[in-house]
């Protein structure tokens, strides 16, 4: 267990609403990643971090935000979403001594 | 460009035979390795990786990656294949410069009783 809560795990909303997933860690680990997960297309990198303020993009980050303004927290914000944007979500850390990442449960994402 | 191939899309094995599943990179540099499974709607769980060293690693659950510079791969084996491996595995390749993770598709193992 690496200690990653994803909040909220189900989430219904309509297209053009704005919608921020979090992502909570109780191990203060300074790396942190959303990803989507799409079939056909595996896992993309949408945004990640790698400390307090300091965020830089994925390959998949349109539409996308994110803030981290404290070591625990990473949210993803979709400012206006889209159908595109179904899709199950899923937050990472990644453990210094190792190079691995460690997944949170997801977040699965209807927009209709 | 830093990329991962999986070319199957599934994979079929009958319990107790052994199983393998394919995975080719492409990244500048020495890769480090990863494989992951995914049980049905649950997050990614680590099996194994490669980062240097002895070319075969071995992994939890039984499972073992070859890594294989000149033909860039990293297949996944198990020698003896059991139902509850049933999963979406993927295979990743970390690159260097960037230190992102980058994923293949994906591949879904059945093993039949």
């Amino acid at each position: 267990d690496a200690g990653i809560t994803q909040s909220p795990r189900h989430k219904v909303t309509e297209t053009g609403t704005p919608v921020t997933l979090r992502c909570h860690q109780t191990e203060n680990h300074r790396y942190m990643y959303w990803y989507r997960q799409d079939p056909g297309h595996g896992l993309r990198l949408i945004h990640y971090s790698y400390g307090v303020k300091d965020t830089d993009k994925g390959e998949v980050s349109d539409g996308y935000s994110v803030s981290r303004s404290k070591t625990e927290d990473f949210l993803l914000t979709l400012e206006s979403a889209t159908s595109s944007q179904t899709s199950v979500y899923f937050c990472a850390i990644r453990k210094e001594t190792a190079g691995e990442l460690f997944f949170g449960e997801g977040s699965r994402l209807t927009v209709l | 460009a830093q990329s991962v191939a999986q070319p199957e899309d599934q994979v079929n094995v009958a319990e107790g035979n052994p199983l393998t599943v394919k995975c080719t990179y492409s990244v500048s540099g020495n890769p480090y390795l990863f494989w992951y499974v995914q049980y049905p709607n649950r997050g990614l769980q680590f099996l194994l990786k490669y980062i240097t060293g002895d070319n075969l690693v071995k992994g939890s659950y039984g499972f073992e990656a070859e890594f294989n510079k000149s033909q860039t791969s990293f297949h996944l084996k198990k020698p003896s294949a059991l139902v509850s491996d049933s999963a979406l595995y993927f295979c990743a390749v970390r690159a260097v410069d960037t230190g992102k993770l980058i994923f293949g598709q994906g591949t879904t193992l059945q093993v039949k009783p």
